[in-house]
């Protein structure tokens, strides 16, 4: 069974950074580009960021284009997502997603982040 | 990277059938057959109902179906049944490994 397990959302300042993860199991993790797709409080998904199934190929959203880092470790089956310069903006759950044949497929539970003082 | 249009609701009464629509451009849905249709219930994950314009993911029931004409991607669901009622997403692959989503549509079964 494909599982996809976010974690490490929380409350932060703005200006401030999050680092997110997330766990991949019932697949061959490194056979995939994953994403991260976001979704703000009360609105639609929003797709911010994709990497390569061996790490070499990243895209990202213009929104968070030099402040979001996306990066992975296929001997830990683990996505990351590197958030600096935050601003309210950036509140939203995030999800993480499988990519499969151009389609996510598969997307995990989800972890929030608020970003406020 | 625009969002796709989305109405922002919909309703239908049960067994009735209902159809969302979605329009992006000639970068996105009208460029690529990979347009895929989600089922989300709040506080829940997305689900996958529809890829590829028309084709089903093992387990989803056949009354939801897709089609696209030039730039606007379409879902109905037949046969309305009150668990149907959620939000639905559309997306587009937009090319460079990138996707665009729609707005999404909240379904009310009366």
């Amino acid at each position: 069974e494909v599982q996809l397990v976010e974690s490490g959302g929380g409350l932060v300042q703005p200006g401030g950074s999050l680092r997110l993860s997330c766990v991949a199991s019932g697949f061959t993790f490194s056979n995939h580009w994953m994403h991260w797709v976001r979704q703000g409080p009360g609105k639609g998904l929003v797709w911010v960021s994709g990497i390569s199934n061996d790490g070499r190929g990243t895209t990202y959203a213009d929104s968070v284009k030099g402040r979001f880092t996306i990066s992975r470790d296929n001997a830990k089956n683990t996505l990351y997502l590197q958030m600096n310069s935050l601003s309210a903006d950036d509140t939203a759950v995030y999800f993480c997603a499988r990519d499969h044949a151009k389609t996510p497929d598969y997307w995990g539970q989800g972890t929030l982040v608020t970003v406020s003082s | 990277q625009s969002a796709l249009t989305q109405p922002r609701s919909v309703s239908g009464s049960p067994g009735q059938s209902v159809t969302i629509s979605c329009t992006g451009t000639s970068s996105d849905v009208g460029g690529y057959n990979y347009v895929s249709w989600f089922q989300q219930h709040p506080g829940k994950a997305p689900k996958l109902m529809i890829y590829d314009v028309n084709k089903w993911p093992s387990g989803v029931p056949d009354r939801f179906s897709g089609s696209k004409s030039g730039n606007t991607a379409s879902l109905t669901i037949s046969g309305l049944q009150a668990e149907d009622e959620a939000d639905y997403h559309c997306c587009s692959y937009a090319g460079a490994y990138t996707w665009v989503f729609g707005g999404g549509t909240k379904l009310t079964v009366l």
